[in-house]
Formats: C-alpha cells, structure tokens, sequence
C-alpha cells in the first residue's frame, strides 16, 4: 500500500541536541511538507519541497533544516536553535505543490519531547 | 492577518446531525478544505470546495459561501468512530495552506 511513513513515532531529546526526523513516501508525489502541530493552535508550515533538490522556508524555519536528495525522502532536523521544540510533527505530500484541489497525505506523525 | 476560527470543542449524541462552522478571513481564497484527525495520528482529507455550494459525500457534507466567507461540515448518523478533530483549511492567493485550530467533537452514546 502506499503511504507516508514517519519515524520515529516518539523521540526524546536532551537541550542542546539536535535530531533528526525522518519522512519516507512511496505515492510518488513531488511535493513534500513538514508542519508542526501544538495544542489550540492550526498545524503552521516548517518547510515544503515541490521537486528534489528544493525546497523553500514556511513559517516557522527558524531552527530546523530539510534536504530533499530523493523524491521519497525529505528529513527534518530541528537544531539546538529551536528554542520550543517539543511539538507533533507532520510529513505531508501531494502530487504537486500546485493549485486546485491540492490533497494532502500525512504521515503519523513524530512526537518529540525534549527533557 | 489571515484568521481561520473554528469551535474549540463539540458534543453530539450518538445517531445524530452536528454542524462544524468554520469562518475565513485570508488575503485570496483557492478552495477550502476539511481533514479528519484522530487523536495521536495522522490527519485524513474529507472534502474540498471551491465553489458556493453543498457538496455531499455519504455521511459527510461540507458547504460553502465564499461571500461569507462561511463554511461548514455536516456530519449525518453520528457514530462512536466519528470521534475525532476535524480541522478547516483555506487554500490563499499565494496557494498556501491556512489551518485552523481544530474542533474536537466528542461524541456520547
């Protein structure tokens, strides 16, 4: 079947560390996202490819770092400059970062917590 | 701003109808979305408008007034599996992605 698999589900991380998340898809879409999701609050854009070797800044960059060296992978690390890292983090994908009914598939999800 | 407001929290009677409004504002507007989410996992898409309109698909119907800048989810013969947030996205002029915070609906037997 095809999908979005995240890992690690769950992630525990020292101040100071960075970690890196991983994101795999075999739907074969070109576009690829990274959001983060924290209570009460609507899921906010870290960064997203639309083709490899890509990609662009969302909202929220400010200390995390993509690459997209394959059309299937697209790694988050979030960096010991992210001063609020503990969060749910979302890969998403879609045929084309384009306009139009632009559905997306998300991952399960990666819920980092740092101590 | 772009603001997307959503009820925090919902409660409907299993066998019922419950309506989840979602209102807009954002600089353009390309088509709006709903997605389900279960608890701890991974959002699922629902529906898609971008026309004025009802657009109907089993259960679920999802309506919009882009004059309003209005638009809602009805969920018909709630089931326990109906459990879940549902969140509200506008698609703006720059083809970006604009999510609400989610409406938890919680649902009693």
């Amino acid at each position: 079947d095809g999908g979005i698999t995240q890992s690690p589900k769950y992630l525990f991380r020292k101040e100071g560390q960075n970690v890196t998340l991983s994101c795999e898809q075999n739907l074969n879409h070109d576009a690829m996202y990274w959001y983060r999701q924290d209570p009460g609050q609507g899921l906010r854009l870290i960064y997203y490819s639309q083709i490899v070797n890509d990609f662009q800044k969302g909202d929220i960059a400010e200390g995390y770092s993509v690459s997209r060296e394959k059309k299937e992978s697209f790694p988050l690390t979030v960096t010991s400059a992210q001063k609020n890292p503990t969060a749910f983090y979302l890969c998403a994908s879609s045929i084309d970062g384009g306009a139009g009914a632009n559905v997306l598939t998300f991952g399960a999800g990666s819920r980092l917590t740092v101590l | 701003g772009q603001n997307i407001d959503q009820p925090t929290e919902m409660t409907a009677t299993e066998g019922a109808i419950v309506q989840i409004n979602c209102t807009y504002q954002t600089s353009g507007f390309n088509g709006l979305f709903w997605y389900q989410q279960h608890a701890g996992e991974a959002p699922t898409f629902l529906s898609y408008n971008v026309l004025d309109g009802l657009e109907e698909k089993g259960r679920f119907s999802s309506f919009l007034s882009r004059s309003k800048g209005y638009s809602y989810l009805l969920l018909k013969e709630l089931q326990m599996k109906d459990s879940a947030s549902y969140l509200c996205a506008v698609m703006d002029s720059n083809y970006q992605l604009i999510w609400g915070a989610g409406t938890k609906l919680i649902i009693k037997p």
